[in-house]
């Protein structure tokens, strides 16, 4: 079965705080795609991050990180000096190959709440 | 500018009416797709449709129907046999072909219908 896992309802930090949000998934698949959007409240989600399975390498852009381990079924996203601005329910996840459909598989999303 | 648009932002219903929920996207993308999102949940998907005049059902069809007479647009009805037909709704779209970026799914700002 595939399936992913956002095991933080919400998490409350205050403004400047790193924060990492997990992310655990599960396939059987050798090629996959993994995602991180971003659904702030205006309720449109804003695309992150695509990382190929083949590609473990981290990858970071800006205050973004993320890091991705096979050996684990992880991807996790680390917001560094976070902001208010980051105040949003992050969503991750997952594309199998399914017949040349796109399907997307999410996780429940993690609410980020950034108090200044 | 390049996008997804979703009309209207509410609305609003009396049990036992079907409604129709617009989707019109001027990416020139092939795919589109509707999601269903509940309070607390991830989205979950309803139809898919990756070329003209072709569609699928997603996890959760039951209750919708869609049409694809046009690349540009992807409506989705609400009927009446569906039973909790209050949820916000979003819709979404990818590029063709095999390449890494046809599957990144970009999205609406969506629709919030209240059925009472």
């Amino acid at each position: 079965a595939q399936k992913v896992t956002q095991a933080q309802t919400e998490i409350s930090v205050v403004e400047k705080e790193d924060v990492t949000l997990d992310c655990v998934y599960e396939t059987r698949d050798t090629t996959y795609y993994l995602f991180w959007y971003k659904q702030p409240p205006s309720g449109e989600l804003v695309f992150l991050i695509r990382r190929n399975s083949f590609d473990e390498q981290n990858e970071i852009s800006g205050r973004y990180s993320w890091n991705f381990q096979k050996s684990t079924s992880s991807f996790n996203f680390t917001i560094t000096a976070s902001q208010v601005v980051d105040s949003a329910v992050y969503f991750c996840a997952l594309s199998p190959p399914v017949g040349g459909y796109n399907k997307l598989i999410f996780g429940a999303g993690t609410r980020l709440a950034v108090h200044p | 500018d390049g996008g997804i648009t979703q009309s209207p932002k509410y609305l609003f219903r009396k049990e036992g009416q079907n409604v129709t929920l617009s989707c019109e996207q001027n990416l020139n993308h092939d795919a589109m797709y509707w999601y269903r999102q509940d309070p607390g949940q991830g989205l979950r998907l309803i139809y898919y449709s990756q070329i003209v005049n072709d569609f699928q059902k997603g996890d959760i069809a039951e209750g919708y129907s869609v049409s694809r007479e046009k690349k540009e647009s992807f409506p989705l009805t609400v009927t009446s046999a569906q039973k909790n037909p209050t949820a916000f709704y979003l819709c979404a779209s990818s590029g063709s072909g095999s390449g890494a970026s046809s599957y990144e799914q970009y999205f609406g700002p969506g629709t919030r219908l209240t059925v009472t």
